[in-house]
């Protein structure tokens, strides 16, 4: 197991367009995270799923944000009309039955929004 | 609500030398914390965690943290830094109750030669 994968590492989009990212998380991981890391900010925490399901969406996802995790596997976070202010590095985490132990991250997807 | 605050935004510092990075949070309830490291483009590594027992915590890569509750602050130290060391620090906050962690706002240490 190599770990927390996203993909891609990079993306640059222009403005108004709809980009889809995918997170692998670690195999027996059932609880997979999505963060936000703006430049000199630490992350800020988007959303969850405990297997498939999403338990918690910060308020921070507006409405053109939606996240996926069919068959508690992968993950999809996608961004529709993408804004300037969505340039960001996205970082997925996942961990194994929650209960704070230990949340594994992935290098992250870069997005420039021009 | 939880919250963590790192005071210094930057920490520069000569190789072997030891150094203190700060950080403090609050919450209304029993918390859990953690130090990570961020290395130019790559992902979060987890340092150390605080879940409970010895207040004293040590990590990888040499470095110890040490939980205080009557001061809610939960320092990182090293006696001596490498230039290796060089990279952006995230202390971060989570309750019993939920995993999401609370990020400080990130420590960039620079380590000089």
């Amino acid at each position: 197991d190599t770990g927390v994968s996203q993909n891609p590492r990079h993306k640059i989009t222009k403005r108004g367009q709809n980009v889809t990212f995918r997170c692998d998380p670690i195999s027996e991981h059932n609880r997979l995270y999505w963060y936000r890391q703006t430049l000199g900010q630490g992350p800020e925490f988007l959303t969850y799923f405990q297997n498939e399901a999403q338990l918690e969406k910060s308020r921070l996802l507006s409405d053109r944000f939606s996240a996926e995790r069919p068959k508690g596997s992968f993950s999809t976070l996608e961004i529709q009309r993408t804004e300037q202010g969505d340039s960001a590095m996205y970082l997925c985490a996942s961990s194994l039955d929650g209960g704070n132990t230990e949340a594994f991250f992935g290098q992250g997807t870069r997005l420039t929004v021009v | 609500a939880q919250s963590v605050t790192q005071l210094d935004s930057q920490v520069p510092v000569f190789e072997e030398a030891p150094v203190e990075l700060r950080c403090n949070y609050s919450s209304s309830v029993s918390v859990y914390l953690f130090w990570y490291v961020q290395y130019p483009n790559q992902g979060l590594q987890l340092l150390l965690k605080y879940l409970s027992g010895s207040t004293l915590v040590k990590g990888i890569n040499g470095f110890e943290a040490e939980f205080n509750k009557s001061q809610t602050s939960f320092h990182l130290r090293k006696p001596s830094v490498h230039i290796s060391d060089t990279a952006e620090y995230f202390c971060a906050v989570s309750d019993h109750l939920g995993d999401k962690l609370i990020f400080g706002t990130g420590t960039r240490l620079q380590v000089f030669p």
